[in-house]
């Protein structure tokens, strides 16, 4: 079947805009989690739903980030207000309850 | 504090040697460990697991190691091959929590034909 699914593939926006990135996980996934990789780093744990509840956000830097999921599939991770430090390639996993997680191919952010 | 720590960050190896790609971790509660390889502009694909409760599993050319007394895994190729050649990452959970991977910074394998 289709594998993790994310868009845009690549963003630029400008520093103080708000930008929105879409996950649609594998079908039948449970949980869904949002990472982000800087330059030059690992990958950096975000947030992680089951089902549409998210019962662990720690890893949002700050409150300008914020996300959801509706109907146990898709899930957008919002950013306000961007930073230049917000510039990164954010990944997406799913996965069936707590088996491996599988990622799409990120969404490559830029802000200027 | 890095819980995950990848020390090389590259590592060069002829085609048909073994590589070998070392990870230690300081979470004695980490209980569930996966190597990914990622290929540039495309996602982490997973590549193999071990549980706490084993000490090596393989599959295929790819075996990995766990030593849990030391808190070091390896991940060994054995032969390489020039298609092995990216970036592979460690991670390591907790499968009571809520099972959210921690990565290390990656290894840049180049496999030299």
């Amino acid at each position: 079947g289709a594998g993790v699914s994310q868009s845009p593939s690549n963003k630029v926006t400008e520093k103080g805009k708000d930008v929105e990135l879409r996950c649609d996980p594998i079908s039948g996934h449970t949980a869904l989690y949002w990472y982000r990789q800087s330059l030059g780093q690992g990958l950096e744990f975000l947030i992680y739903f089951q089902g549409n509840s998210a019962p662990d956000k720690s890893g949002l830097p700050s409150d300008r980030f914020s996300a959801e999921r509706t109907g146990g599939s898709v899930s957008t991770l919002t950013i306000q207000r961007t930073q230049q430090e917000d510039s990164a390639v954010y990944l997406c996993a799913s996965s069936f309850y707590q088996e491996t997680q599988y990622f799409g191919p990120g969404t490559r952010l830029l802000v200027l | 504090d890095q819980q995950v720590k990848q020390n090389s960050p590259s590592l060069s190896v002829q085609e048909g040697r073994i590589s070998i790609l070392n990870c230690d971790y300081t979470n004695s509660m980490f209980d569930y460990f996966l190597w990914y390889k990622k290929y540039p502009a495309e996602g982490p694909t997973f590549l193999i697991s071990i549980s706490s409760i084993k000490d090596k599993n393989e599959d295929g050319r790819f075996t990995v190691f766990l030593n849990k007394s030391a808190k070091h895994l390896s991940l060994h190729i054995v032969p390489s091959q020039p298609g092995d050649s990216a970036v592979y990452f460690c991670a390591a959970s907790v499968i009571s929590g809520t099972y959210k991977y921690i990565f290390g910074t990656g290894t840049r394998l180049k496999v030299l034909a």
